[in-house]
């Protein structure tokens, strides 16, 4: 069974600290996909990052950063040095490369509060 | 801005109505999923349509259907709205002969059932 688990259901920092956010998969396939989005107050899901089940070299984007572990089935996120603009839901998603669909499982998702 | 847009933004229904949702994806991106984020949940996956013909679903009763156009819109349809249907409805498009996980979403509509 594909599941997504997101066990820290709120965080709350202040500004400029760093934050990780976890995220757990469960999936039989070899092939897989995995996702974080950000959901703001407006609702849009928007796209942070994508990973393939082969690449599990760790991933840096100006404060964002990803650790992938295959042998723990981890797919965390780190925000470094948050800042107001960061407060959001944050959700992470598995999507298996076979199949005649797509589909994205996600996760409860986190609520990030960051304060000023 | 994901190019992909949805109308209305915000729908009230009272219970055992229907409604219709709209959604209008990029040029070219012949696969459309839908999904439906309740208070405080993540998005389920709804079902999945492929060149107008269904080619996947989720855990979602018959009442929940959907059309998708040549034009690269589509249509999510629920009947008999229960008070549980109030939720987020996302859409989300992409091609299907590109990059199978680029999918890009839409800002949703907020549907309350009364």
């Amino acid at each position: 069974a594909q599941k997504v688990t997101q066990a820290q259901t709120e965080i709350s920092v202040v500004e400029k600290e760093d934050v990780t956010l976890d995220c757990v998969y469960e999936t039989r396939d070899t092939t897989y996909y995995l996702f974080w989005y950000k959901q703001p107050p407006s609702g849009e899901l928007v796209f942070l990052i994508r990973r393939n089940s082969f690449d599990e070299q760790n991933e840096i984007s100006g404060r964002y950063s990803w650790n992938f572990q295959k042998s723990t089935s981890s797919f965390n996120f780190t925000i470094t040095a948050s800042q107001v603009v960061d407060s959001a839901v944050y959700f992470c998603a598995l999507s298996e490369e076979g199949g005649a669909t797509n589909k994205l499982i996600f996760g409860t998702g986190t609520l990030l509060a960051v304060q000023p | 801005e994901t190019g992909v847009t949805q109308s209305p933004t915000h729908l009230i229904k009272t219970r055992g109505q229907q409604v219709t949702l709209r959604c209008s994806s990029q040029s070219g991106h012949n696969t459309v999923s839908w999904y439906q984020q309740a208070l405080g949940q993540g998005p389920q996956f709804i079902f999945q349509y492929y060149r107008e013909e269904e080619n996947g679903r989720g855990n979602f009763p018959p009442r929940f259907s959907g059309l998708q156009f040549p034009n690269y819109s589509s249509e999510l349809n629920v009947n008999a709205l229960e008070l549980d249907d109030s939720a987020l409805y996302l859409c989300a498009s992409y091609a299907q002969e590109g990059l199978r996980n680029e999918q890009f979403f839409g800002p949703g509509t907020r549907l309350t059932v009364l």
